[in-house]
């Protein structure tokens, strides 16, 4: 079956830009979280969403970075007006309600010039 | 938030050698999760612990649930060249449901 799924794959832009990444959670999964993962570190919680529930967003590191999960499913995580320091792999993991097993897609690896 | 203190950040072994890595926290969490990552992938979910002293294994890999609840650790036992890559330690803490958090994550490089 389908896992996690991510967009692209690899992201090269300037400084100053907006970038959008898209994640498609596994089919029937309720939980959806982004992560970042800088080089060499571990997972920095970002956001998460669970069906219709207001996201949990404490993880989002400035006003720049927002998320929107629609219909339940394929969430993109937008990055505005990029900065060096934004240069990771970003993360999407899914769920099924209740559960704290996470399956992880691939990453979006993200380099701002 | 609350972090996890994982250990040792590298690991630089012989094949055939054990393997023991740990995470700790200064507050009880609920669940304890270990993860691998090969390069160029997402983590990949080995073992998930739920009952303080719980003891799982999957092959080679065993994993228990501390006592104090505050505590993790990975075994791998006889290791191969392919269990290359990076364990992350995840724990959910007992006051948010919806969190997770990660270990730095322990880098292991196994040598034939």
């Amino acid at each position: 079956g389908a896992g996690v799924s991510q967009s692209p794959s690899n992201k090269v832009t300037e400084k100053g830009k907006d970038v959008e990444l898209r994640c498609d959670p596994i089919s029937g999964h309720t939980a959806l979280y982004w992560y970042r993962q800088s080089l060499g570190q571990g997972l920095e919680f970002l956001i998460y969403f669970q069906g219709n529930s207001a996201p949990d967003k404490s993880g989002l590191p400035s006003d720049r970075f927002s998320a929107e999960r629609t219909g339940g499913s394929v969430s993109t995580l937008t990055i505005q007006r990029t900065q060096q320091e934004d240069s990771a792999v970003y993360l999407c993991a899914s769920s099924f309600r209740g559960s704290n097993e996470q399956f992880f897609g691939p990453g979006t690896r993200l380099t701002v010039l | 938030g609350q972090q996890l203190n994982q250990s040792p950040q590298s690991m630089f072994i012989q094949e055939g050698e054990d393997v023991s890595m740990n995470c700790t926290s200064s507050s009880i969490f609920n669940t304890w999760l270990w993860y691998k990552q090969e390069p160029g992938e997402g983590p990949v979910l080995l073992i998930a612990l739920y009952k303080a002293g719980e003891l799982t294994s999957n092959g080679r890999l065993t994993a228990q649930f501390g006592i104090t609840r505050k505590d993790s650790f990975l075994n791998i036992s006889a290791s191969i060249p392919s269990d290359v890559g990076i364990y992350f330690c995840a724990g959910q803490p007992q006051y948010n449901n919806n969190d997770m958090r990660f270990g730095a994550g322990t880098r292991l490089t196994v040598k034939p």
